[in-house]
């Protein structure tokens, strides 16, 4: 199966400065890349996420980059907000794999 | 239209006890996925269904665990002889058919084991 690798565990930023989260798969069968944010006590939901025939995409402050060749995206979250503090999950899936596989979640603060 | 929607919100229980849990997923969506996240951890990926294939239990951590997904539709995710270790948020998605992604989850049952 699928292995996501996700870092940092943690990450503290300053409101204004920018953060990024990267993500590793293994599966080269992976052609869809979703990104959670969960605040605390709520559910995940869906950010932004991006397709293999996709280099990156945007919206507004978020974006997604896809590295197919070296199996690694990111999420690049710029000038950050305190309501942008949460649980961020990557996850990796395709058609054939009929599932999607999380990565282990990153804790973002925004310090004012 | 409404959203994936989870019942109980809470459910405190003794152990040993059974219960079950219920999930509706969005209407339309044909995959349904069961996971379970204990306090401050990721995504514990239990079950998944997809229309009328076998479902992919490999999650299932023993065989007190166990699911059904009824009509193509609403599931019950079942834990049997609960323990103290099943404390957990158990949380539901789903997704349109075919595709790994969009997924949708509900707000999650907070079972508490004493």
């Amino acid at each position: 199966g699928e292995n996501v690798e996700q870092h940092p565990s943690t990450l503290s930023v300053q409101e204004g400065d920018s953060a990024v989260i990267k993500c590793t798969y293994s599966d080269s069968a992976s052609n869809y890349f979703p990104w959670y944010k969960q605040e605390l006590g709520k559910r995940p939901q869906l950010i932004i996420d991006i397709r293999s025939n996709v280099g990156e995409k945007k919206d507004q402050r978020i974006a997604v980059t896809l590295n197919k060749t070296a199996k690694h995206f990111s999420l690049h979250i710029t000038e950050t907000q305190p309501e942008d503090s949460a649980v961020y999950f990557c996850a990796a899936g395709g058609s054939t794999l009929g599932r999607l596989y999380f990565g282990r979640g990153t804790q973002l603060t925004v310090w004012p | 239209g409404a959203g994936v929607s989870q019942s109980p919100s809470n459910k405190v229980t003794e152990k040993g006890k059974d219960v079950e849990l219920r999930c509706d997923p969005i209407s339309g969506h044909t995959a349904l996925y069961w996971y379970r996240q204990s306090l401050g951890q990721g995504l514990e990926f239990l079950i998944y269904f997809q229309g009328n294939s076998a479902p992919d239990k490999s999650g299932l951590p023993s065989d007190r665990f166990s699911a059904e997904r009824t009509g193509g539709s609403v599931s019950t995710l079942t834990i049997q002889r609960t323990q103290q270790e099943d404390s957990a948020v158990y949380l539901c998605a789903s997704s349109l058919a075919g595709l790994a992604g969009a997924q949708f989850f509900g707000p999650g049952t907070r079972l508490t084991v004493l």
